[in-house]
Formats: C-alpha cells, structure tokens, sequence
C-alpha cells in the first residue's frame, strides 16, 4: 500500500523567504512522485516529479524537489517566495507514471508583503 | 489545445437524485481518472478508465459508476446523492504509453447536494 503524509496544513512565509513544504511517502515498490499546486476553485498543476531519473528535480515557477530514499522524503523548495506563491500544494505518489494517485492532505501556503 | 475540459462547473442536487459528471481529455490522452475531494481534503481516487473500461478503482461504493467513450471522453454517475457526496470533483487525463504519462487535471465540477 502506499501513503503520503504532508507535515503542516498551514506554512506562513515572508515574501523572499525560502519555501519549504515537506512530504514523506510509504511505499512497497519503487514510486513515482509527484507535487501539485492547487489556486483556489481551480484544478490540480503538476509543479514537479520524480520517475527515478535523477533525485533532484526541477520544476516549474523555482520550485525543486529532492528524492531521499533513505528518510521516504520529497520535499519541495524554493529559494525565494513570491505573492503569486500563495496557494495548496499536494504531493502525491504513484506506482507507475499513469496510475492512480495516492494524495496528501496538502498544505496551504501563505505569503506574506 | 484545450486541456481537459468538465461540464457542468458547478451543480445542485437533492439528495436521493442522480448526477452526471462529463470530461473530455487533454488531446493524445487516451485515459481518463475521476477524483473526488473534500472540502480541505486531498483528492481521493475514484477510479480510472482505459480503453472503455475501468482499469483501476478506489475504495467507493457502486453507486459510483463511470463511463468512457470511444472519443476517450468520459462520464462519471452517482446515483442515490448523499449530503456527503458534496465535493469538487476533478478528471484527470494522460497518456498510457510514452516518457510522460503524468496526469493533466481540468477545472473541476463543484457538486453540492442538499
């Protein structure tokens, strides 16, 4: 079976600041992840993923995920936030590239002027 | 290219009655998945269709049944509405075969059932 757990529902940053949202995943076969952003009353964005290529990925907008295999983490960052941040951000797991999606609660960011 | 489209965007029903959800999938995409999300909550899968049939599900009851035509584009059907029912409900459409399979999602129907 496979899991995401999404630490904190609710991450405040300053504009400029470092964004950090962390996800850890459980899973008995090899897994592909995923991080989605979600602005309000709109659909799911894929920011980024991890399909074993290479365990740092980057994304769209600055934003980059590393896969530690040993900790089951894919938390995503970005060096400096911005306003347009603002939003819910989903990471999700898979057991293949196109297979159903197991999400994470999410966490919504803030950003503060 | 359009992306995946859903119809209606929003919608009301009573509970007890029947809804139709309708999606139509990014072009190239062959597959469809259906996704049911709480206000606050993380999507929850609700099942995925391939080649008019369903290949995967979650853990939803029957009243939950889906569709997929020729075309690709898919129906998903709730019979018997609850209160609980009331949700955003997002399709999801990608590509079976090739590099990037990722999933595309539309904007979503808002169900509401009173």
């Amino acid at each position: 079976a496979q899991s995401v757990t999404q630490l904190g529902s609710h991450v405040s940053v300053s504009e400029g600041a470092l964004v950090l949202l962390r996800c850890n995943y459980s899973s008995s076969v090899p897994p592909y992840l995923f991080w989605y952003v979600q602005y309000p009353n709109q659909g799911l964005q894929l920011l980024l993923k991890y399909t074993s290529a290479a365990t740092l990925v980057k994304g769209i907008n600055g934003f980059e995920a590393e896969f530690k295999k040993s900790e089951t983490s894919f938390h995503l960052t970005k060096p400096s936030a911005h306003m347009s941040d603002a939003a819910e951000y989903f990471c999700a797991v898979s057991d293949w590239q196109g297979g159903k999606l197991i999400f994470g609660q999410g966490t919504e960011l803030s950003v503060k002027p | 290219d359009a992306g995946v489209t859903q119809s209606p965007t929003h919608l009301i029903k009573t509970r007890g009655q029947q809804v139709t959800l309708r999606c139509s999938p990014k072009s190239g995409h062959d597959t469809v998945s259906w996704y049911q999300q709480a206000l606050g909550q993380g999507p929850q899968f609700i099942f995925q269709y391939y080649e008019e049939e369903e290949r995967q599900r979650g853990n939803f009851p029957d009243r939950f049944s889906g569709h997929q035509f020729p075309n690709y584009s898919s129906e998903l059907n709730v019979n018997a509405l609850l209160l609980g029912d009331s949700a955003l409900y997002l399709c999801a459409s990608s590509q079976d075969r090739g590099l990037n399979t990722e999933a595309f999602f539309g904007q979503g129907t808002r169900l509401t059932v009173v």
